[in-house]
């Protein structure tokens, strides 16, 4: 299994909702990531989680959260969102014991607050 | 700190064309460097990888040759298809942990037949 697989791959929510997105890999890796990416624009990165505890949270507002509960899974919990909130937003992952090496990354969840 | 510069396009082909994206870095360290594509509506494929100096990344067509002394990683390809139309984004990990990809800022390629 060589992919990284993100649900639901559309999500509308309104500014009051509380939605979570989830991604999941079983290819052993045990870095794992939350990109935000905007129209045109390269991904930025949210958070990332390495060996299931977080490592980088990007200065990211607290209405998104992240959560690892196992190694094999990510989800950021969303809640009391904004328009300018609604991107893509991509999870990838890194295999572990290698430096400086490429991500994987999921065909990510299409997010639009209205 | 890290950044990556490419040119961002649109860049318009004809089919068969040869094709050259530029992308130069600054870094410390010894980074990985990148080339990732990304179709309409798709996530990330990562197209080809260099992890040292003078290393040279290729898959379907596509080459990128890591050359520090230029710090550059230009793609080419000698005749691309109307299928390569697409975003594509230069990108290098440095630092040794987990720490996430720096980016360009992407380019559009249109291939027209």
């Amino acid at each position: 299994d060589t992919e990284v697989t993100q649900t639901p791959k559309h999500l509308v929510m309104g500014m009051t909702n509380k939605k979570s997105l989830k991604c999941e890999q079983h290819m052993g890796h045990r870095a794992m990531y939350w990109y935000k990416q905007k129209a045109k624009k390269p991904p930025e990165l949210m958070f990332v989680y390495s060996y299931e505890k977080l490592s980088i949270n990007e200065s990211v507002p607290s209405r998104f959260s992240p959560e690892c509960p196992n190694s094999s899974l990510l989800n950021l919990h969303l809640h009391a969102l904004q328009p300018e909130d609604s991107a893509l937003y991509l999870c990838a992952s890194s295999p572990p014991g290698r430096t400086n090496t490429e991500a994987f990354f999921g065909q990510g969840t299409r997010l639009t607050v209205v | 700190g890290n950044s990556v510069t490419q040119m961002e396009g649109p860049v318009t082909l004809s089919e068969e064309a040869f094709l050259t994206i530029n992308c130069t870095y600054t870094a410390t360290g010894y980074p990985s460097l990148f080339w990732y594509v990304q179709y309409p509506g798709e996530g990330l494929q990562l197209l080809l990888k260099a992890t040292k100096a003078d290393d040279k990344g290729s898959n379907k067509g596509f080459e990128a040759t890591y050359r520090k002394e230029t710090t550059s990683f230009h793609l080419e390809k000698g005749s691309v298809q109307v299928s390569d139309s697409a975003v594509y984004f230069c990108a290098l990990a440095s630092g040794g942990g987990a720490d996430g990809l720096t980016f360009g800022k992407g380019t559009h390629l249109i291939i027209q037949p």
